[in-house]
């Protein structure tokens, strides 16, 4: 079945440390994928997304994610994770050849920072 | 400019009562989302809304239904609330066309609980 899977529901790392947050699609074709943010209490906001091209993109608030095509996968990374990155993220997926309309979302990884 | 705006923000049902959310988006888009967030769960499409006058059904249409008011409103409506649907429900909006870059903005949610 297709879908977006992020294997992680939890993650917990200290301040200065590095991050990866793992997304895994299954669909036939490389889709349009995207990293979105959501604080609490908040709607989300987008990080970054790919659509073509190289393959490592570069986002907002210092993030960049790999987009692997052997692997069916789209990391999302930070070099140095600062306390104000405590969130939830989720990736999200455009299926290619549709009306690119449709939008489908992962569980989510919901990450928290140690001072 | 507002983006996406949703009211209300909270509401409370009892079993069988029936309501609607609104959604409204400034920024002429032409593609417009209903999604529920559930913990675990990440963001699951409800319906959608490639344009005014067509909407189609996402991954958990049942027990919802949404009319495309015209271009820049969207609104869905429990008719027989279930505590099933207690939930976390965010509105967004796409713009659609040529040089689109597929991004969704998203309203601030409506917090619902039916008791």
């Amino acid at each position: 079945a297709q879908s977006v899977t992020q294997p992680d529901i939890h993650i917990t790392v200290s301040e200065g440390a590095s991050l990866e947050l793992r997304c895994n699609y299954s669909y036939g074709a490389t889709p349009y994928l995207f990293w979105y943010v959501q604080s609490p209490g908040q709607g989300l906001q987008l990080l970054l997304k790919y659509f073509s091209g190289d393959t490592l993109v570069q986002g907002i608030k210092g993030f960049e994610a790999e987009f692997k095509r052997s692997q069916s996968s789209f990391n999302l990374r930070k070099p140095s994770v600062h306390w104000s990155d405590a969130a939830e993220y989720f990736c999200a997926v455009v299926p290619a050849k549709t009306s690119y309309d449709k939008v489908i979302f992962g569980p989510g990884t919901s990450l928290s920072v140690i001072p | 400019n507002a983006g996406v705006t949703q009211t209300p923000k909270f509401q409370v049902l009892k079993t069988g009562q029936s309501m609607t959310l609104q959604c409204a988006q400034d920024m002429n888009h032409n593609s417009m989302y209903w999604y529920r967030q559930d913990p675990g769960m990440g963001l699951r499409l409800i319906y959608y809304s490639a344009s005014e006058g067509t909407t189609d059904k996402g991954e958990v249409p049942n027990g919802y239904n949404v009319s495309r008011l015209n271009k820049r409103e969207f609104s869905l409506r429990l008719e027989s609330a279930a505590p099933s649907q207690t939930s976390v429900y965010f509105c967004a909006s796409k713009s659609r066309g040529t040089g689109f870059t597929y991004e969704q903005y998203f309203g601030p949610g409506t917090r619902l609980t039916v008791t």
